[in-house]
């Protein structure tokens, strides 16, 4: 059974820019959650969505926004990038909202 | 606003010990644990999941749940060197919230 997959592994991006982050989950599971991890921080919640819809959202600016597609496919975008966007996006599948989550590798965003 | 605090560590056990990993939160209506670890350079991986008081046991590793004292802990028994890594506790309420997570324990297991 495929696991998460996260693309791409690695982006650099300059301030101002924007970027989208791509999830395809597990097969079988309907629920995509997101994860910015940094060292200061650790894991922060972003956003959790279920059949297209967004159940929970973390606290984070407006310039953070999501989606979810019919295949449960997620995508992430942040705009108008800061150099504090600087970190490691996690997505975590899990088969409905109150399942276990079980992470892709990830998206090493880094703005410069 | 939940809380999950964790010890950053290092925590540094020598190989064949038990290594004790402890996690109190804020939230006494939090309902499900979860420990993850964490390899530098990778993803969390989930190691063990409890949701009643008391223990349980896979493999080497017991977590134990204590609600009425608001604390989850992980236990190691033989440590491994293979072990050294950041071990993340998680925990979620009832119903419609998000899994949140402490900053994580650093263990090293030194051989």
């Amino acid at each position: 059974k495929a696991g998460v997959t996260q693309t791409p592994r690695y982006l650099i991006k300059t301030r101002g820019q924007q970027v989208t982050l791509s999830c395809s989950p597990i097969s079988g599971h309907r629920s995509v959650s997101w994860y910015q991890q940094t060292p200061g921080q650790g894991l922060q919640f972003l956003f959790e969505y279920f059949s297209e819809t967004q159940r929970n959202k973390g606290n984070f600016p407006g310039r953070f926004s999501g989606r979810q597609f019919s295949n449960s496919r997620s995508e992430m975008n942040v705009s108008t990038l800061e150099l504090g966007d600087s970190a490691l996006y996690l997505c975590a599948s899990h088969a409905g909202p109150d399942e276990k989550l079980f992470f892709g590798s990830g998206t090493q965003l880094s703005v410069l | 606003q939940k809380e999950v605090e964790q010890n950053s560590g290092p925590l540094s056990v020598p190989e064949g010990a038990i290594a004790s990993l402890n996690c109190t939160y804020s939230d006494r209506g939090s309902q499900s644990f979860f420990w993850y670890r964490q390899y530098s350079g990778k993803s969390p991986e989930l190691i063990m999941s409890i949701y009643s008081n008391g223990d349980k046991e896979d493999g080497r590793f017991t977590a134990q749940l204590n609600k009425a004292s608001q604390y989850v802990s992980l236990l190691i028994r033989d440590s491994q060197p293979s072990d050294s890594a950041t071990y993340l506790c998680a925990l979620r309420d009832s119903g419609n919230t998000p899994l949140v997570f402490g900053k994580g324990t650093r263990l090293s297991v030194i051989a």
